[in-house]
This record gives C-alpha cells, structure tokens and sequence, in this order.
C-alpha cells in the first residue's frame, strides 16, 4: 500500500473555477510535505515546501495546508487557468522521498 | 541561470542491452538524485548522490546503478534492460540533498525498451 495516497485521481473543472487536492500519508518520521506540479512531457516543478510547525503555505495562486496530526495535506488552486491543466504530485519526505500517485487536473475553457 | 540538463532525451533499445544517462545539475548545486516513472507505478525514487558519494538508495535492483563526478555531473547505468525499463528517467540537483534543500528537476530522458 503506498504510504502517500491522493486524490481525486483526476479532476476536471472549468476555467476560473476553485478546486483543492487531498494527500494522506501514513509516512513517518515526517521530515516535509512538498507539493510539485507536472505538466506532460517535463519534469515536475515545486510548488510549496512545507515542514511540522507549518499549517498553511500560499505560492500565487496555489495555497497547500498541512494538519501533521491527521496527517493530512491539501492543494487549493483559486481562480483556475488553462495553463494550471497538470498532474499534481504530493512528496512526502522521511528518510527517503515518497511519492503519491499524483491527480491529474484537467481545467477547460 | 542554467536549469538541470537530462541527455538523451530519449532513447531506445533493445532487451538485453545496457545504457548510461546523464544529469548536469544546476551550477553550484552539490547534489543528483534520480528518479523513475511509470503509468502504473508513478514517481519511484532510485538512488541520491552528493559529493561524488551515494547517500540514498531506493527498493531497485542491481541492475541500476549510478555514479556522479568531481564537476557533480551523474551518469545512471542500467543494465541488462527488461521491458518493464521502459520509463521516463528523471533527475533532480539541490544545494545540499533533496531532504531539506529545494529539488529542480530535469525533463527527463525516455527510455523504451524493445
């Protein structure tokens, strides 16, 4: 079972709209909690970094939240663009790096 | 500055054979790991290396293996292709490791197995 689950899978939403992604992990030690984005063809792009003590990250238009006690994570994407259309990848950060199977969001116009 | 240079970017071979891909990382960065990607098993960590040193290693077998130089360029090596090689390859540079400095990924190199 993978350690960092995501989801939806995928998601598709209309241009302007709002949407947040979900990460659970179950991994431990929790060193840091990383949002990438991936559009195809490339390699991924960080997003935010969050670490424990952080509850709350804003990048833009991105903002990533973290409950290290649910250990739970969440990407919230405002005001949605064509070009926000990506998967987006959650990392958890132990003694090694863990990946979640990433969502896939397609936004249209 | 320059970003994290992947070359080839793709590549195809045959079951059985070997092949070697390179990683430049970004000018001062210290640090390589790389990493693969399937459909089916996504973003999967393969080994990390800094100052010339393997400091991490994933759940891979020995088939894959990986060395960086005095510049911190990194060569991987993948022996003995099997088709479930077929993948896109990607290495990320950060100042000082991956757990606790900024990683900046490459596009990636292709690799298909035949």
């Amino acid at each position: 079972k993978n350690q960092v689950e995501q989801s939806p899978q995928s998601l598709i939403i209309l241009e302007g709209k709002n949407c947040t992604l979900q990460c659970n992990y179950t991994v431990s030690p929790f060193s840091n909690l990383r949002w990438y984005k991936q559009d195809t063809g490339r390699g991924p792009v960080s997003l935010t970094i969050m670490t424990f003590s952080e509850n709350t990250k804003s990048n833009g238009r991105y903002t990533a939240t973290l409950d290290a006690d649910t250990k739970q994570s969440s990407l919230h994407i405002t005001a949605s663009q064509l070009s926000d259309s990506a998967s987006y990848i959650c990392v958890v950060h132990s003694n090694d790096m863990r990946f979640g199977a990433g969502t896939r969001l397609t936004v249209k116009p | 500055k320059a970003g994290v240079t992947q070359t080839p970017r793709y590549l195809i071979k045959t079951r059985g054979q070997q092949v070697t891909l390179s990683c430049s990382p970004i000018s001062g960065h210290r640090s390589v790991s790389w990493y693969q990607q399937t459909p089916g098993q996504g973003l999967q960590f393969l080994f990390e290396y800094f100052s010339e040193t393997q400091r991490n290693k994933g759940n891979f077998p020995g088939r894959f293996s990986g060395r960086q130089f005095s510049n911190s360029r990194s060569e991987m090596n993948v022996s003995t292709l099997e088709l479930g090689d077929s993948a896109l390859y990607l290495c990320a540079s950060s100042l000082a490791g991956t757990m606790n400095t900024e990683a900046f990924f490459g596009q990636g190199t292709r690799l298909t197995v035949v």
